[in-house]
């Protein structure tokens, strides 16, 4: 199957320092890429959209300038978390799906721990 | 709009007893629904996949779901658990098209115990 993959998997920053988490799809390419947030025993959340060559699209109630989300290339996106907080601190997961994939069956990463002192 | 509903967010079973995990939507449009596995500090797999093919479908480690329109539900089974399914365990529907957007369910947490 497909693969996408995450790093870095665990990530432990000072309070208003920002930390990138990048998503690549190793063996396809992905114009498209999900970022989702989840917390301790809770599902996951969707936070945004990404999509190569243009501005991402946010869900509801996520704040663009605190989560910042390029798509530089086909096979590449970052999260970025700016000025992080404690409440930040969340294992965040993204997700890709190669262009012949049946809607929502998704590749998924291995996930990023961010901790957040 | 769509949503998922699992119900029971922890099952526990005995090694070799049946599986099942129950899952309910809401769908709009004829929708797709998926079932993928959580290992601890992992992302998702998938497990199987409904497209409006077969009801019955087969998934990965022997792990099966029929879809019933009449009821709505997705519901997941296995004949005989094994130590290695414990995992969280998520239901999710997608509203089919060009939509790859997922709707997940608050996921069931499946104990198997020896």
């Amino acid at each position: 199957g497909a693969v996408v993959s995450q790093h870095p998997s665990r990530v432990i920053c000072k309070s208003g320092t920002s930390v990138k988490i990048e998503c690549r799809s190793l063996d396809f390419q992905a114009t498209t890429m999900f970022w989702y947030r989840q917390f301790p025993k809770q599902s996951l959340m969707l936070m945004a959209t990404s999509n190569e060559g243009s501005k991402a699209t946010y869900e509801q109630g996520v704040e663009k300038d605190k989560f910042l989300i390029n798509h530089a290339s086909l096979t590449l996106s970052t999260l970025t978390v700016t000025s992080a907080h404690p409440e930040d601190s969340s294992f965040y997961i993204c997700s890709a799906a190669p262009g012949l994939a049946v809607p929502g069956e998704l590749f998924f990463g291995e996930g990023s721990r961010l901790t957040v002192l | 709009a769509q949503s998922v509903t699992q119900l029971g967010s922890h099952v526990s079973v005995s090694e070799g007893a049946l599986v099942l995990l129950r899952c309910n939507y809401s769908s709009s449009v004829p929708p797709y629904l998926f079932w993928y596995v959580q290992y601890p500090n992992q992302g998702l797999q998938l497990l199987l996949k409904y497209t409006s093919a077969a009801t019955l479908v087969k998934g990965i480690n022997g792990f099966e779901a029929e879809f019933k329109k009449s009821e709505t539900s997705f519901h997941l089974t296995k004949p005989s658990a094994h130590m290695s399914d414990a995992a969280e365990y998520f239901c999710a529907v997608s509203g089919g098209g060009s939509n790859y957007k997922l709707t997940f369910g608050k996921g069931t947490l499946l104990t198997v115990n020896p």
